[in-house]
């Protein structure tokens, strides 16, 4: 089955910073690779997705780029805000199976303000 | 907010017993997906219902059972409760079983005793 792995488990910036978080995955069927945020007490909530036939995306502040050959994918956020604390989890599809997901171990993020 | 409502936020049981937990998706999706959250790791598949049928499952043991009604709502079920079964249990639901995002619940945390 799939395997992700995330790195690193934890990161502490200062705040207008830029933070970025590497995952790699071993499943070449994935084809979906999305990014979560969870916050204290609440559910993941997805923050920016991207397919396989894409190699970067951006959404403001957030970006993410997709390297298939390699199989790893990272999360870049710039001009980092203390509300951008959080836990953030990478994911990839069960091989090309929809959205049944296996997430990373999840990456701490702290900004210091 | 996403939508996903869960229930019970938070629940106690002894090693043996039996647990249903419940979740009410977003009007108009037909998947749901249930995950399981450790302290400190991420979420893993369990298992996801379409349109009341199983899809697909994870590594997770036939004690762990779903069922998925045509109101929106689900429920996760856990009999003969071993206390590496406590975790925060997540649900999630979608429009169908391949759009991408899915919007999750804040989940209910299980302890096992």
């Amino acid at each position: 089955g799939e395997n992700v792995e995330q790195h690193p488990s934890t990161l502490s910036v200062q705040e207008g910073d830029s933070a970025v978080i590497k995952c790699t995955y071993s499943d070449s069927a994935s084809n979906y690779f999305p990014w979560y945020k969870q916050e204290l007490g609440k559910g993941p909530q997805l923050i920016i997705d991207i397919r396989s036939n894409v190699g970067e995306k951006k959404d403001q502040r957030i970006a993410v780029t997709l390297n298939k050959t390699a199989k790893h994918f990272s999360l870049h956020i710039t001009e980092t805000q203390p509300e951008d604390s959080a836990v953030y989890f990478c994911a990839a599809t069960l091989g090309s199976a929809g959205n049944m997901l296996t997430f990373g171990g999840g990456t701490r993020l702290m900004v210091k303000p | 907010e996403t939508g996903v409502t869960q229930s019970p936020t938070h629940l106690i049981k002894t090693r043996g017993q039996q647990v249903t937990l419940r979740c009410s998706s977003q009007s108009g999706h037909n998947t749901v997906s249930w995950y399981q959250q450790a302290l400190g790791q991420g979420p893993q598949f369990i298992f996801q219902y379409y349109r009341e049928e199983e899809n697909g499952r994870g590594n997770f043991p036939p004690r762990f059972s779903g069922l998925q009604f045509p109101n929106y709502s689900s429920e996760l079920n856990v009999n003969a409760l071993e206390l590496d079964d406590s975790a925060l249990y997540l649900c999630a639901s979608s429009y169908d079983t391949h759009t991408g995002e899915l919007f999750f619940g804040e989940g209910s945390r299980l302890t096992v005793l």
